[in-house]
């Protein structure tokens, strides 16, 4: 199965910040990947798709690049509600593995 | 508006099995490319992805759960369910339901509010 490394695991920033999390593969996944954002006792929402793609009503602060192995979602300018956690999810081949998620705080 | 939920006990004893029911609106299972995933997450825990049925009742699952879980639909009730044999008290989570749109994103773009089951005796 194919392994997705998140780092880091915790992060604090405070109101403003240029955040950047990392998402690695074991293996090339192409395009194949999706970032979630989890609040405490919610539902994921889904933020990428496709490693790139804005979902429908997400904020432009939000973005993700990479391919193949190397994944990044950023967050450009963080605003009060985007302290939550993060989880990147592939979807190259069967089981569709998340990460272990990023725990974005307040500094 | 898609939307999901899921039901079922929230409490389980061990060796007991589980069956969870996703029922949605705001689509059909049926469409080309659609399908109902499976997602738990242990108290604190990460997310762990179970299983999936897509809209021509293939059914895909995790390898590791695969001897205890099985997906399966009701199409007239636009329901999913989930059932899991032989529970542990390591099964404790939040179980959720999400739609994977059709097309070639694979992703769950709608989720269920999630389901609380315990297992304890």
């Amino acid at each position: 199965a194919i392994q997705l490394t998140q780092t880091p695991s915790s992060l604090s920033a405070s109101v403003g910040d240029r955040v950047t999390i990392t998402c690695r593969a074991s293996q090339g996944i192409s395009s194949a990947l999706a970032w979630y954002q989890q609040k405490p006792g919610k539902a994921p929402k889904l933020l990428i798709y496709d490693a790139s793609n804005l979902e429908r009503g997400v904020p432009s602060r939000f973005s993700g690049s990479g391919s193949g192995t190397d994944f990044t979602l950023t967050i450009s300018s963080l605003q009060p509600e985007d302290f939550a956690t993060y989880y990147c999810q592939h979807f190259r081949s069967f089981p569709y593995t998340f990460g272990q998620g990023t725990k974005l705080e307040i500094k | 508006q898609i939307t999901l939920k899921e039901s079922g006990p929230t409490l389980v004893k061990p060796t007991q099995t589980l069956t969870l029911t996703c029922t949605f609106s705001g689509f059909s299972i049926t469409t080309s490319g659609v399908g109902v995933g499976w997602i738990r997450q242990p108290p604190g825990g990460a997310l762990e992805w179970l299983g999936i049925i897509y809209w021509d009742d293939d059914k895909r699952y995790r390898p590791s759960l695969m001897t205890r879980l099985t997906i399966s639909r009701d199409t007239s009730k636009n329901q999913v369910v989930l059932t899991m044999t032989n529970m542990d008290p390591v099964d404790t989570g939040t179980y959720y339901c999400a739609h994977r749109r059709g097309g070639s994103s694979r992703d769950f773009d709608y989720w269920g509010q999630g389901s609380l089951v315990t297992v304890s005796s």
